[in-house]
C-alpha cells in the first residue's frame, strides 16, 4: 500500500516570497505523483505530475515540483506567490494498475499574506 | 459547459433519512469516481467505476450504495444516514482507470446530518 505525509499543515507566507510545499511518499513500487490545488469551496484542480523521465515537472500558475526517489520525496515551490495562490494543497500518489487509486496526503493551508 | 458537474451542491438532513447524490460528467471519460473529504480536509477515495464497472471499493459501509446508469453518470445514494456522514463528497472522473491518468473533479456536495 502506498501512503503520502504531508509535512507541514499550514504554511503562511507573504506575496512575492517564495514558498516550498513538502511531501514524502512510501510505497515498495513505483509510483505516479500528482499535486492538486483546491480553491476555497470549489473541486480539485490538478497543478502538475510527474509520470516518468525529467525529475524537474513544470504545472500551471508557476508552479513547479522536484521528484527525488532516494528522499522519496515530490515537493512543491513557486519562486514568488500572489494573494491568489491562497488554497489547499494536496499531494498523491497513484500505482499503474486498474483503478487509478489516488492516495491523498492530509493537505496543507497555503496562506498568502499582503 | 462544466466537466464535472455535482447536484446537490449542499445537502441538511436529518439522521436515519435516505438521500441521493447526482455526479454527470460532459468529457467522454470512462470512469468515474466517489470521494470523501471529512472536517479535517482528508480525502478518501469510495468508489471507482469504469465503463459502468465498479473496480474500487474502499470498505465503505453497504449503506453506500453508487449506481452509473451509463458512462457519464456515477450517483451515489446514502441509506439509513448517521451522523458520520457530514463530510463533502466529491465526484470525479478520468479518461481511463490508468495511474496516470488525471482525475477531474467536480465542485462537491456538502452534506450535513443532524
Amino acid at each position: 500500500a502506498q501512503s503520502v505525509t504531508q509535512l507541514d499543515s499550514q504554511v503562511p507566507v507573504f506575496e512575492e516570497a517564495p514558498v516550498e510545499l513538502r511531501c514524502n511518499y512510501s510505497s515498495s513500487v513505483s509510483v505516479y505523483l500528482f499535486w492538486y490545488v483546491q480553491y476555497p469551496n470549489q473541486g480539485l484542480q490538478l497543478l502538475l505530475k510527474y509520470l516518468s523521465g525529467s525529475t524537474l515537472v513544470k504545472g500551471i500558475n508557476g508552479f513547479e515540483a522536484e521528484f527525488n526517489k532516494s528522499q522519496t520525496s515530490f515537493h512543491l515551490r513557486k519562486p514568488s506567490v500572489h494573494i491568489s495562490d491562497t488554497a489547499e494543497y494536496f499531494c498523491a500518489v497513484s500505482v499503474n494498475n486498474a483503478g487509478n487509486m489516488l492516495t491523498f496526503g492530509g493537505g496543507t493551508r497555503l496562506m498568502v499574506k499582503p | 459547459d462544466t466537466a464535472v458537474s455535482q447536484t446537490p451542491k449542499y445537502l441538511v438532513t436529518q439522521m436515519g433519512n435516505d438521500k441521493s447524490i447526482k455526479c454527470e460528467q460532459n468529457l467522454g471519460h470512462d470512469t468515474m469516481y466517489w470521494y470523501k473529504q471529512d472536517s479535517k480536509k482528508f480525502l478518501k477515495i469510495m468508489f471507482s467505476y469504469n465503463n459502468k464497472e465498479l473496480i474500487i471499493n474502499e470498505t465503505v459501509p453497504n449503506r453506500f450504495s453508487p449506481k452509473s446508469p451509463d458512462k457519464a453518470h456515477l450517483n451515489l445514494h446514502i441509506n439509513s444516514l448517521e451522523l458520520g456522514d457530514s463530510a463533502v463528497y466529491f465526484c470525479a472522473s478520468s479518461q481511463d482507470p490508468g495511474g496516470e491518468e488525471t482525475q477531474y473533479f467536480g465542485p462537491g456536495t456538502r452534506l450535513l446530518v443532524l
